[in-house]
Parts: C-alpha cells; sequence; structure tokens
C-alpha cells in the first residue's frame, strides 16, 4: 500500500539556520503531496502542496518540490524563526482512491533562539 | 468563520465505559473521518463518510464506530474502550471534489484507563 516515510526527529535548530525535512513515498499513481503543519495544542493545518510531478509547493518561507524520479518531497526554509517550532507531517492522497490522506510519522522541530 | 469543532478536547474514563466524541462542522462538507495519531505513527485513518448515511472503515476501524445522520455531525463512537484507545483524535472534513482542502479539528486527547 501507499506510504510515506520522514526523517526521524526531533530536530532542533538555532534560530535563521537553514532547515531540510526529508520525506520520501511509495505509491501507485500519480499522487498528490502535502505538509502540514501541527502547532502545539492545535490541529493540522496544511502548510504546502503539489499536485504534480516538478510541481513547487510554497507557503510562509517553506518549499518542497514533487521529485517523481527520487519519490521525493523535501522540506526546506532558509532561515527558520522560533515561531516555526511545530511537528511537520508529510502526506500523500491517491488520486484514484481519494478517501483519505496517508501521513508520515511526523517531525517535530524546536528553534531556538 | 470555516471550522471543525471537536468536543470534548480532553477526556479520561475507563475501560468499557461507552463513550462518544462528537465532531461538528460548518462548511456544508460532503466527506468527514476520524484519525487517530500515536507517537511514531503519524495519523492513520479510522472511518471516513462520503456523505449522509454513506460511512466505510478506513485503517484501523476496530473498536469504532461511526454515524453519519446529518451532514454537519459525524460522531465517533467507542462502545466499549480499552487502553489501547488511548489517542489523540482528529476529525477533518472537505468538500467533495477538494481533495486538497481538508480541515483539521482541534484535536480530542482521549485516555483509558
Amino acid at each position: 500500500g501507499d506510504s510515506v516515510t520522514q526523517m526521524e526527529g526531533p530536530v532542533t535548530l538555532s534560530e535563521e539556520a537553514f532547515l531540510t525535512i526529508n520525506c520520501t513515498y511509495t505509491a501507485t499513481g500519480y499522487p498528490s503531496l502535502f505538509w502540514y503543519v501541527q502547532y502545539p495544542g492545535e490541529g493540522l493545518q496544511l502548510l504546502l502542496k503539489a499536485t504534480k510531478a516538478d510541481d513547487k509547493g510554497s507557503n510562509k518561507g517553506f518549499e518542497a518540490t514533487y521529485r517523481k524520479e527520487t519519490t521525493s518531497f523535501h522540506l526546506e526554509k532558509g532561515s527558520v524563526q522560533v515561531s516555526d517550532s511545530a511537528v511537520y507531517f508529510c502526506a500523500l492522497s491517491d488520486p484514484q482512491g481519494a478517501q483519505k490522506l496517508v501521513f508520515g510519522q511526523g517531525t517535530r522541530l524546536t528553534i531556538n533562539p | 468563520e470555516a471550522q471543525v469543532t471537536q468536543n470534548p478536547r480532553y477526556l479520561i474514563t475507563v475501560t468499557g465505559k461507552k463513550l462518544t466524541v462528537t465532531c461538528s462542522q460548518n462548511m456544508n462538507h460532503e466527506y468527514m473521518s476520524w484519525y487517530r495519531q500515536d507517537p511514531g505513527l503519524g495519523l492513520r485513518q479510522i472511518y471516513y463518510s462520503m456523505n449522509v448515511e454513506v460511512t466505510d472503515k478506513g485503517d484501523v476501524p476496530e473498536g469504532y464506530k461511526v454515524s453519519r445522520k446529518e451532514k454537519r455531525n459525524f460522531p465517533l463512537i467507542l462502545e466499549s474502550p480499552s487502553p489501547n484507545q488511548t489517542s489523540l483524535y482528529f476529525c477533518a472534513s472537505r468538500a467533495g471534489d477538494r481533495i486538497h482542502e481538508q480541515y483539521f479539528g482541534p484535536g480530542t486527547r482521549l485516555t483509558v484507563t
């Protein structure tokens, strides 16, 4: 079945550091890919998405590019802030099935001032 | 304001005592679903509903029931809770054709002793 694998956390960085959170997937067909963010005590919010190969999703300084050849969707940000501290989930949805999102295990990110 | 609400937000109960977690959305969405979030496992889908009176199992349906008598509500029922159902639960909704615009509730933290 479809699956998503994220880099192990937790990840701790200093403010203004460069961030990469790796995400790879296994899927039949051509899924859409997502990054969700969960701030402490809150539900998940969609951060960015990409629906086809080579698409780049971006939002709030975060970017991720849909790489079909490497089945990856790595999340990057050039200069992180303390307010970026959260749990980040990579996810996919199969446009054929389209009944659910398949999530990675989540990566907890802590940014120190 | 478009939102998904869940109640209660926190619940501690004992094994075998039936409980219901409510979920309501004000966006007239056709599709609703329940997920549970466990450390190291990400979010896994429990049940989903494509519309009123249409429900189906997700990946981890054992020990849960749902109903969809009205479009806005999608309660999650635990007939006889057990400690392995201790988890963080999220309800989500989207318009039927808007796979990329899924809204999540704030979560319900359930502890079964």
